[in-house]
């Protein structure tokens, strides 16, 4: 069965850090990868999505993500962390054509200022 | 405002009860979803719909029931059969083609 993995559990940076979080998946067909967030409080949102096309894809807030098909990855980093982005982060993954989003366990970031 | 609300926010059952969550769209969506959170664990998918009068389980439906009777309508039923049923609950829909999910903001549900 499909599965996504977040290896980083729990991370804590001071602001202006650099973030990278990790998200691996293990299914070796084609696949819709996307990086949702949850601010405390506050719905689940859509952070950014690859689809197909440039392995590098942007999104909001100054975050971007980049697609290696080999290593079955999908990264998350920003450059430069602020207070602001501290919230639960999810990896999920959509077998292609089915509708049907697999998540990963989430990694809570804190930041401090 | 279009969008996906949940109700209640936070409901407390005594065991062996059944329990309704509600999830209603105004997005005009085909799709809807009903997962699973619980900490350390991300979200699990328990029962979806992408079309009314239809719905498929998901990888942890025992215990839970659905119907999709209307399109904006998609309510979950917690049964006295699932083993651990304390957790939040998100809904989410998806437009035909948008390949993107939308959320609730979810029902917390704590058996007593």
């Amino acid at each position: 069965a499909q599965s996504v993995s977040q290896h980083n559990h729990h991370v804590i940076l001071s602001e202006a850090a650099s973030l990278e979080l990790g998200c691996n998946y293990s299914y070796g067909g084609t696949v819709n990868l996307f990086w949702y967030v949850q601010y405390p409080g506050q719905h689940l949102q859509l952070l950014l999505k690859y689809f197909s096309g440039d392995p590098l894809v942007k999104g909001i807030k100054g975050f971007e993500a980049e697609f290696i098909k080999s290593k079955f990855s999908f990264n998350l980093r920003k450059p430069s962390v602020q207070w602001s982005d501290t919230a639960e982060y999810f990896c999920a993954v959509e077998e292609y054509n089915t509708d049907k989003l697999i998540f990963g366990t989430g990694t809570r970031l804190q930041v401090f200022p | 405002d279009g969008g996906i609300t949940q109700s209640p926010k936070y409901l407390f059952r005594k065991e062996g009860q059944n329990v309704t969550l509600s999830c209603e769209q105004n997005l005009n969506h085909d799709a809807m979803y009903w997962y699973r959170q619980d900490p350390g664990q991300g979200l699990r998918l328990i029962y979806y719909s992408q079309i009314v009068n239809d719905f498929q389980k998901g990888d942890i439906a025992e215990g839970y029931s659905v119907s999709r009777e209307k399109k904006e309508s998609f309510p979950l039923t917690v049964t006295s059969a699932q083993k651990n049923p304390t957790a939040f609950y998100l809904c989410a829909s998806e437009g035909r083609g948008r390949n993107e999910q939308f959320f609730g903001p979810g029902t917390r549900l704590t058996v007593l």
